[in-house]
């Protein structure tokens, strides 16, 4: 069955600074995976996926991240730190499609127990 | 922009009361999942309809939970009774499905319980 881990329950950063949250994973099969942003009280937003095409996923507010198949991660990175994105984060799995009816599929997720990003003024 | 809807946003119940969630999908999304995200986890399915049918329940524990989608558009989902573990957030979340999967997951801000 597919697996996340996510390294390292709370992240700090300084304003600025590099954000790198880890994520590696576990598929017998070529996945796809995603990275979520939830805010206190609210619903998860989706930031970016991979979807086998591009290894490296730019998404929304600045996070990219970088599929590498020899180390099995699915890191999340951003260049410079700022209050707004302080939240927690999610790495998910999908590599079980499930057929809701013919030609049409539906993608089953497993998530991480997620990261809480901390930035520092 | 189209959101999905989600009542009560919290609820605090005695232990061995039934509880039930509303979730109204984005219009036109024909699958629909109901999430646990139990306090310092990342969310687990419970279920997972495709118009009116489930797909897969393979983690709702069916001896107190059941979720319905009589009409393929809104959903929802009881507990009864209800137990101190089944304390956390439940998200709705909907989704076009495609021939590729990909859909996105849209989510709902959740339904926070309490059970005392």
């Amino acid at each position: 069955a597919q697996s996340v881990t996510q390294l390292g329950s709370h992240v700090s950063v300084s304003e600025g600074a590099l954000v790198l949250l880890r994520c590696n994973y576990s598929s017998s099969v070529p996945p796809y995976l995603f990275w979520y942003v939830q805010y206190p009280n609210q619903g998860l937003q989706l930031l970016l996926k991979y979807t086998s095409a591009a290894t490296l996923v730019k998404g929304i507010n600045g996070f990219e991240a970088e599929f590498k198949k020899s180390e099995t991660s699915f890191h999340l990175t951003k260049p410079s730190a700022h209050m707004s994105d302080a939240a927690e984060y999610f790495c998910a799995v999908s590599d079980l499609r499930i057929r809701v009816k013919a030609s049409e599929y539906g993608n089953k997720l497993v998530f991480g127990a997620g990261t809480i990003l901390r930035v520092k003024s | 922009e189209a959101e999905v809807a989600q009542s009560p946003r919290y609820k605090i119940t005695e232990k061995s009361q039934a509880v039930a969630f509303w979730c109204d999908p984005i219009s036109g999304h024909a699958t629909l999942y109901w999430y646990r995200q139990i306090l310092g986890q990342g969310p687990e399915l419970l279920v997972q309809f495709q118009d009116e049918s489930v797909v897969d329940d393979s983690q709702l524990p069916k001896d107190r939970f059941s979720a319905e989608r009589l009409k393929g558009v809104d959903s929802t989902l009881k507990i009864q009774p209800a137990e101190l573990g089944d304390s956390a957030m439940y998200l709705c979340a909907s989704s076009y499905s495609s021939g590729t999967g990909l859909g996105e997951q849209f989510f709902g801000p959740g339904t926070r319980l309490t059970v005392l």
